[in-house]
């Protein structure tokens, strides 16, 4: 299986200024035939089921506040938070969705 | 609204099934695939399996591939998935979420099942 590295394991932000997440794949998430790459973000708050944010590495979900932004390609990625929120206290879990299974990251807890 | 809406905690003893519904509202469910993914405490979200809620095929995670069996009623509006000999390392909540054809990122999740495996 493809295993999904994050750094750090945990950081806290100030309140208006930026959350960076870092992912790592094991293998390359990078499709050249449709020039995607095949990564997700997920937000999970306490007692609730993740939310996605991001799929495609940098496309985000409808709603999702444009404060949050992916990056990256090939097997290194990034979630910014910029101008950080109070309601942005999570959970953040990256994925790939490249191969069989898909699996997920293990998580960084972003605090105020 | 759209919604899954999964059956409620379960306590079960070791060797034991537990069979756990996801009821979809607010949207057509043949439009999108069907997943399955559990999360222990500190551990990282794992993989069951997917249903094609078009035609009922299934493919399962090689970890569960013994145990796991995910199913649609004949309505299809509900999503089953059945795990069987448990043990105490199963019990973890479990989320149905919802994910597009042909690419497994997950857009919709229910809101978790706790199971509890205990003697």
């Amino acid at each position: 299986d493809m295993m999904m590295t994050q750094s750090p394991d945990s950081l806290a932000v100030s309140l208006g200024e930026r959350a960076t997440i870092n992912c790592k794949s094991s293998q390359n998430v990078f499709h050249s035939a449709n020039n995607k790459n095949y990564v997700a973000w997920y937000q999970q708050k306490p007692g609730q089921p993740p939310k996605l944010l991001i799929s495609w590495a940098s496309t985000r979900d409808p709603g999702v506040p444009d404060r949050f932004r992916g990056s990256g390609s090939g097997t290194d990625f990034a979630l910014t938070i910029n101008s950080l929120q109070a309601e942005d206290v999570a959970v953040y879990y990256c994925q790939q969705y490249f191969t069989t299974p898909p699996t997920f990251g293990p998580g960084t807890k972003v605090d105020i | 609204q759209v919604h899954l809406v999964q059956s409620g905690a379960e306590v079960k003893k070791p060797g034991a099934s537990v069979k756990v519904s996801c009821e979809a509202s607010g949207y057509t469910i043949t439009n999108y695939a069907m997943h399955w993914v559990r999360q222990a405490p500190g551990q990282r979200l794992e993989w069951l399996g997917w249903i094609n809620t078009v035609n009922g095929n299934t493919r399962y995670s090689q970890t569960f591939q013994d145990r796991v069996t995910i199913t649609m009623d004949t309505s299809a509006t509900t999503i089953y998935m059945e795990l069987s000999g448990l043990t105490s390392e199963d019990t973890t909540v479990y989320y149905c979420a919802r994910g597009p054809w042909g690419h497994w990122f997950f857009d919709l999740w229910g809101r978790g099942t706790l199971v509890i495996v205990s003697s």
